[in-house]
């Protein structure tokens, strides 16, 4: 157990709907990461938040793609219109070395 | 682009053997170098990191790092068959706000056969 919750642990929607999905990390950790991995590939970088501040974003992440950090404490990341393509393991991350369990979304 | 680059594999090794797993990356301004541990269907698990060239020994796990060649490896003496995972390098990101954005390779899968 990393100390790092995520919440729902699976999500099977349809495409065009939204997904909301919540990170829970260890209190004392400012930093917080979110990743995506697919099969096959390693976690690939979405954003980052040094406690509330969302600092860096991946490029590769389109407008549907939105991230939350209120109070500095637990982390949301919406998918707005989720395409197939979205598909994925999300994985949140606290600094490097704590992985959350990950939400494994499915887009029909 | 930043590159991490990993044999997928599968590597396999009998157990008690050394498995040897291999790790390039291409931004030569990279500090942190790390090794993470994946079982099917898990979260990754850090495993080690190494700042300093050389040799980074923990347990049954080493880590060598060798900057000029932009080379790191991870070492596993003893394998046992459950050490079978995938194996992740991650390299930090150095562009952007964050020093410890990591850049993944996309790992090698590692049997441990009995």
């Amino acid at each position: 157990d990393t100390g790092v919750s995520q919440d729902p642990r699976h999500k099977i929607t349809k495409r065009g709907q939204n997904v909301t999905f919540r990170c829970d990390p260890i209190s004392e950790h400012n930093r917080l990461y979110w990743y995506r991995q697919t099969l096959g590939q390693g976690p690939e970088f979405l954003t980052y938040f040094q406690n509330e501040a969302q600092l860096e974003k991946s490029r590769l992440l389109s407008d549907r793609f939105s991230a939350e950090r209120p109070k500095g404490s637990f982390s949301t990341l919406e998918i707005q219109r989720t395409e197939q393509g979205d598909s994925a393991m999300y994985l949140c991350a606290a600094d490097t070395q704590y992985f959350g369990p990950g939400t494994r979304l499915t887009v029909l | 682009q930043k590159e991490v680059e990993q044999n997928s594999g599968p590597l396999s090794v009998p157990e008690g053997a050394i498995a040897s797993l291999n790790c390039t990356y291409s931004d030569r301004g990279s500090q942190s170098f790390f090794w993470y541990r994946q079982y099917s269907g898990k979260s990754p698990e850090l495993i080690m990191f190494i700042y300093s060239n050389g040799d980074k020994e923990d347990g049954r796990f080493t880590a060598q790092l060798n900057k000029a060649s932009q080379y790191v490896s991870l070492l596993i003496r003893d394998s046992q068959p459950s050490d079978s995972a995938t194996y992740l390098c991650a390299v930090n990101d150095m562009s952007g706000g964050s020093n410890y954005k990591l850049t993944f390779g996309k790992g090698t899968l590692l049997t441990v056969n009995p």
